[in-house]
């Protein structure tokens, strides 16, 4: 069985531009959930969505957003990038998010020049 | 916001030791987790121990909760090179599990 798979692995930007980093979750997980890893915040939730509704969301701006398609892959986009952007953005998945272990990907470390 | 504290920041051991790591939280929970990251890459779930149990294991490790005191602690016997990594506990406010609360993080090193 496949894992979670994000694409890019590595990905460099210039203030101002947008991004849009892909995640693939295991077949058959319908929530995919989206974190952000910096050095000084650590591991934050930004959003998690289920059968296309985004379900929660965490404390981050506007700029940042996501949308899950019919097959379960989930996208997230950040616009107008700040330096403060620069982080690895992990995606995970689960079946259906209750109680469960999260599966993650390997990442996309974004670089914001 | 992170909700767990753990320590020590950073921890290092020689292979055949004992290695215990803390994660101390801050309001009420339905499960803590403890996840592991290599440099750089995913994190892989190691344990899950729901808020109405004190101990579980699953091989070399041992977790422990305690609910009154808002603590949970990871043992790793007998450390192996392997177990190099960095460590996490996290927290499960709400029941929705792919929200995670997630600690500080510990970083192991084993060294031969």
């Amino acid at each position: 069985k496949a894992g979670v798979t994000q694409t890019p692995r590595y990905l460099i930007k210039t203030r101002g531009q947008q991004v849009t980093l892909s995640c693939s979750p295991i077949s058959g997980h319908r929530s995919v959930s989206w974190y952000q890893q910096t050095p000084g915040q650590g591991l934050q939730f930004l959003f998690e969505y289920f059968s296309e509704t985004q379900r929660n969301k965490g404390n981050f701006p506007g700029r940042f957003s996501g949308r899950q398609f019919s097959n379960s892959r989930s996208e997230m986009n950040v616009s107008t990038l700040e330096l403060g952007d620069s982080a690895l953005y992990l995606c995970a998945s689960t079946r259906d998010g209750n109680n469960e272990k999260l599966f993650f990907g390997s990442g996309t470390q974004l670089s914001v020049l | 916001s992170q909700q767990g504290e753990e320590d020590p920041q950073a921890l290092s051991i020689q292979e055949g030791e004992n290695a215990t790591m803390n994660c101390s939280y801050k309001t009420s929970i339905n499960n803590l987790q403890w996840y592991r990251q290599n440099s750089g890459r995913g994190l892989v779930h190691l344990i899950l121990i729901r808020s109405n149990e004190r101990e579980k294991h699953s091989g070399r490790l041992r977790v422990t909760l305690d609910t009154s005191k808002k603590s949970s602690s990871l043992l790793i016997t007998a450390s192996r090179a392997a177990d190099t990594a960095s460590y996490f506990c996290a927290t499960d406010e709400t029941g929705t599990a792919s929200k995670l609360t997630f600690g500080t993080g510990t970083r192991l090193q084993v060294t031969l």
